[in-house]
């Protein structure tokens, strides 16, 4: 079974810093996915950045990039110049595919705090 | 494009009853998954649907159904609530060959 770790449970960072957060997995598929969700208080969860197991490069979208290290199975994201609307719950995600049929295998999710 | 919308946003039911929820995906997209979202539990699918058949189901009692209409649509539904099954709902909907999975804003459901 595919599993996501997520290390960090809160990180407090000051305004316009950049921020990582962590993101271990561990699958035995040689083909996978993998997602960064921003969900603030609302509870709406926001698509952030996607990267695929084959994907040469590390996924970029905006202010976000994904440091992807395939031999360490850690997908880590990367927030440029941290703003205080950033401040919310990041989940880590991975798509579990089985004959066709497919899931989001999540994370326990890091709080993230922006101060000004 | 609209987003995926999700009906009610807020519910409040009692214990013993049922409920249903609604999720209207992007449109163009065929599969729509289902999550419930607890503090305890974090966030757990629950099933997908795709051409208006289940193709995947995470564990979960039978009091958890749900179904996909012809228009994508998809709704789920809760029998006998439990206190228990006070959370978030969330649907995602996508389609094959593309790599994202976009959610709707959640249907929050209390049971008291």
């Amino acid at each position: 079974a595919q599993k996501i770790t997520q290390t960090q449970p809160g990180m407090f960072v000051q305004e316009k810093e950049a921020v990582t957060l962590d993101c271990t997995y561990d699958t035995s598929d040689p083909s996978y996915g993998l997602f960064w969700y921003k969900q603030p208080s609302s509870g709406e969860m926001i698509f952030l950045i996607y990267q695929g197991s084959y994907d040469q490069q590390n996924a970029t979208e905006g202010r976000y990039s994904l440091n992807f290290q395939k031999a360490r199975k850690s997908a880590n994201l990367v927030i440029s110049a941290s703003q205080l609307g950033d401040s919310a719950m990041y989940f880590c995600a991975m798509r579990e595919v089985f004959q066709g049929a497919q899931k989001l295998v999540f994370g326990q999710g890091t709080r993230l705090t922006i101060n000004p | 494009k609209a987003g995926v919308t999700q009906t009610p946003r807020y519910l409040i039911k009692t214990r013993g009853q049922q409920v249903t929820l609604s999720c209207s995906p992007i449109s163009g997209h065929r599969s729509v998954s289902w999550y419930q979202q607890t503090p305890g539990q974090g966030l757990q699918f629950l099933f997908e649907y795709f051409s208006e058949t289940q193709r995947n189901k995470g564990n979960f009692p039978g009091r958890f159904s749900g179904r996909q209409f012809s228009n994508s649509r998809s709704e789920m539904n809760v029998s006998t609530l439990e206190l228990g099954d006070s959370a978030l709902y969330l649907c995602a909907s996508s389609e094959p060959g593309l790599s994202e999975q976009y959610f709707g804003p959640g249907t929050r459901l209390t049971v008291t």
